[in-house]
């Protein structure tokens, strides 16, 4: 059973451009939510995707959007890249409010 | 406002040295407490789920507790492989979605 996978594992930007990561569930998980995580830090919660609806949103700017698809893989996007953006994404599945299990993160990296 | 803070930010101990990892929150209705590891570069690792104070989860070296307002994870004669960051976070009774909030991780090192 494939645990939850994202793409791409690595991204480089520069100031201004858009960004999209990409992320498939846990098979038998039907939400998704997506943290933000700092050098040293732990992740922020940005938010959370279930039927296809964004369900809750954390502290970020309109600037982070996303999407989930009706096979329940998502899709986060970044607008105008600042250079504080620069951190791990992390995208986790879950059932409901169950448990949430992580990917392996995209690093970006903003100059 | 929901906080968790965990304690020591980083830890040092020899092979077989057992200690403990605290974790103190203040949630407003505590649906989940969860432990994760992390090592460098990689996604959180589930490792526990506590939902009721006095509650008790085992596996192999670590062991996590639950109080009303803490939680510990417990590592017995730790070995090198045990070095991670290890993560605590939160799941709000109120929030419909389950969302988690983490602290900040105590990094532990384990040397031979």
């Amino acid at each position: 059973d494939a645990g939850v996978t994202q793409s791409p594992t690595h991204l480089i930007k520069t100031r201004g451009q858009q960004v999209t990561l990409r992320c498939s569930p846990k098979s038998g998980h039907d939400t998704v939510s997506w943290y933000q995580q700092a050098l040293g830090q732990g992740p922020q919660f940005i938010f959370q995707y279930y039927e296809e609806e964004e369900r809750q949103r954390g502290n970020f700017p309109d600037r982070f959007s996303g999407h989930q698809f009706p096979n329940y893989s998502s899709e986060l996007n970044v607008n105008a890249l600042l250079l504080g953006d620069s951190a791990l994404y992390l995208c986790a599945s879950s059932h409901l409010r169950n448990e949430q299990f992580f990917g392996p993160g995209t690093r970006l990296t903003v100059l | 406002e929901d906080q968790v803070t965990q304690s020591p930010e980083a830890l040092r101990l020899q092979e077989g040295e057992s200690s403990s990892l605290n974790c103190s929150y203040t949630v407003s209705g505590l649906r989940g407490l969860f432990w994760y590891r992390q090592d460098p570069g990689k996604g959180p690792e589930f490792l526990f789920t506590l939902y009721s104070a006095g509650e008790e989860k085992e596996k192999e070296r670590l062991k996590a507790t639950l109080t009303k307002k803490e939680s510990f994870l417990h590592i017995t004669a730790p070995k090198p492989e045990d070095s991670a960051t290890y993560l605590c976070a939160v799941q709000a009774g109120s929030s419909n979605t389950g969302k988690l909030i983490f602290g900040q991780g105590t990094t532990l090192q384990v040397k031979p």
